[in-house]
């Protein structure tokens, strides 16, 4: 069985520019969610999306945005990118919505931002 | 609010010690608590988690976590380390309820020396 799998391993945008991540869920998972990774900072919840809806959204501004496909797979856009940006972003799925259900994590994209 | 609190930011100890890493939780609610691993340029794996029911959790590569709710901490525990237990390692909480989003410690970097 495929695991997580995330697009591109790594990226390097300039600041002000846009980032798009994809990640693709483990099959039969219906929901996707996306932490970012700073240095200094730790792992942060970023977004989380079932069956299409973004069901909870962590502390960050709206720049940070994304979308859940038909498929399940799931896109996160990052507009107007600032240095700070710069970090690990991992996604992760699940079977349901229930927090006993474990969430699987993909190996991440490493976004720089120069 | 949920938080995490891992103490020690590196540990170290000699293939076949004892491993104990720390991890204090505040919750308001009944918490959910994981253990994860991360392996250098890697995702996160879960090792074990706690939901209900038994408070002695055992995981996976012989770990195991001991949910005290007097002490508000669980600490993961390995009787004899291994070389392939270098790793970092990230206690986390959530709520549950359609709050599902994990909120991480700072996490403990640890050292297995021959």
């Amino acid at each position: 069985e495929a695991g997580v799998t995330q697009s591109p391993t790594h990226l390097i945008k300039t600041r002000g520019q846009q980032a798009t991540l994809r990640c693709s869920p483990i099959s039969g998972h219906t929901s996707v969610y996306w932490y970012q990774q700073a240095l200094g900072l730790g792992l942060q919840f970023l977004l989380w999306y079932d069956e299409g809806e973004e069901r909870n959204r962590g502390n960050f501004p709206p720049r940070f945005s994304g979308r859940q496909f038909p498929n399940y797979s799931s896109e996160l856009n990052v507009n107007a990118l600032e240095l700070e940006d710069s970090a690990l972003y991992l996604c992760a799925s699940s079977w349901g919505t229930a927090i006993a259900y474990e969430q699987y994590f993909g190996p991440g994209t490493r976004l720089t931002v120069t | 609010a949920q938080s995490v609190t891992q103490l020690g930011s590196h540990v170290s100890v000699s293939e076949g010690a004892l491993v104990l890493l720390r991890c204090n939780y505040s919750s308001s609610v009944p918490p959910y608590l994981f253990w994860y691993v991360q392996y250098p340029n890697q995702g996160l794996q879960l090792l074990l988690k706690y939901t209900t029911g038994a408070t002695l959790v055992k995981g996976i590569n012989g770990f195991e976590a001991e949910f005290k709710k007097s002490e508000t901490s669980f600490h993961l525990t390995k009787p004899s380390a291994h070389m392939s237990d270098a790793a970092e390692y990230f206690c986390a909480v959530s709520r549950g309820g359609g709050y599902n989003k994990l909120i991480f410690g700072a996490g403990t970097r640890l050292a297995v020396h021959p």
